[in-house]
């Protein structure tokens, strides 16, 4: 039970801002939110996650609705080698059982 | 550290065959999850382990397979007899519960069963 509607697709030009939306309205108080991506054939790669507040670190920023219902994974100047799947995922942070969905394929355009 | 690694890289093999898949996990992580990958399904959990012991195996698709976690270092999945249908890529990931709680991936198996 993946608990998120992503996108099949999205393109982004090179040197631009990807946005990838994610909804999860059904999220519980202690359900964070994990993004990772999936580069072809390599294992999934975790990015970020957070609880309610944004959070940014070296890889993009992740912008979370005050009623948590939805989040927004921005890349802030995407490359070619960010061309990906994108896996929007909720779980308790103690929990371990990470479900993946169905995610959104990225391809940036040159 | 390598990171999460596994092994093989690729396997064929003949329907009926057994098939052992092996995964070594980052040092110190206390978690191992056994996932597969296919176009039509996605990545499926399958198993996974909490100091060494069987937590979850009810993505375990049925009893042909099993995984075993003999030492914090090591795991198998074990197909026995082995089908076509159990063709995908096989991930292992690691992590390690009270930090920042990310699971980390290794590279895969690519099982090709004929």
């Amino acid at each position: 039970d993946a608990k998120t509607t992503q996108p099949p697709s999205m393109d982004c030009a090179e040197g631009r801002a990807a946005n990838l939306p994610c909804n999860h309205s059904t999220i519980s108080g202690n359900e964070y939110v994990y993004w990772y991506r999936q580069i072809h054939s390599q294992g999934p790669q975790y990015i970020i996650h957070g609880l309610k507040n944004n959070e940014t670190n070296e890889m993009a920023s992740l912008i979370i609705t005050e009623d948590r219902k939805s989040s927004t994974l921005i890349l802030p100047h995407a490359t070619l080698r960010d061309t990906a799947v994108y896996y929007c995922i909720v779980r308790v942070h103690t929990g371990n059982q990470f479900y993946f969905g169905t995610g959104t394929s990225l391809t940036v355009i040159p | 550290d390598a990171g999460v690694i596994q092994s093989p890289r690729h396997e064929v093999t003949e329907m009926g065959q057994e098939v052992t898949l092996r995964c070594k996990p980052i040092s110190g992580h206390d978690y191992l999850f056994w996932y597969r990958q296919t176009m039509m399904r996605g990545l499926e959990l399958l198993i996974y382990f909490n100091n060494n012991v069987p937590i979850d195996d009810s993505g375990m698709p049925e009893d042909r397979f099993s995984a075993k976690m003999p030492n914090a270092s090591f795991s198998t999945l074990k197909i026995q007899p082995s089908e076509p249908r159990d063709s995908a890529v096989y991930f292992c990931a690691s992590s390690f519960q009270g930090a920042i709680t990310e699971a980390f991936f290794g590279q895969g198996t690519r099982l090709t069963v004929v």
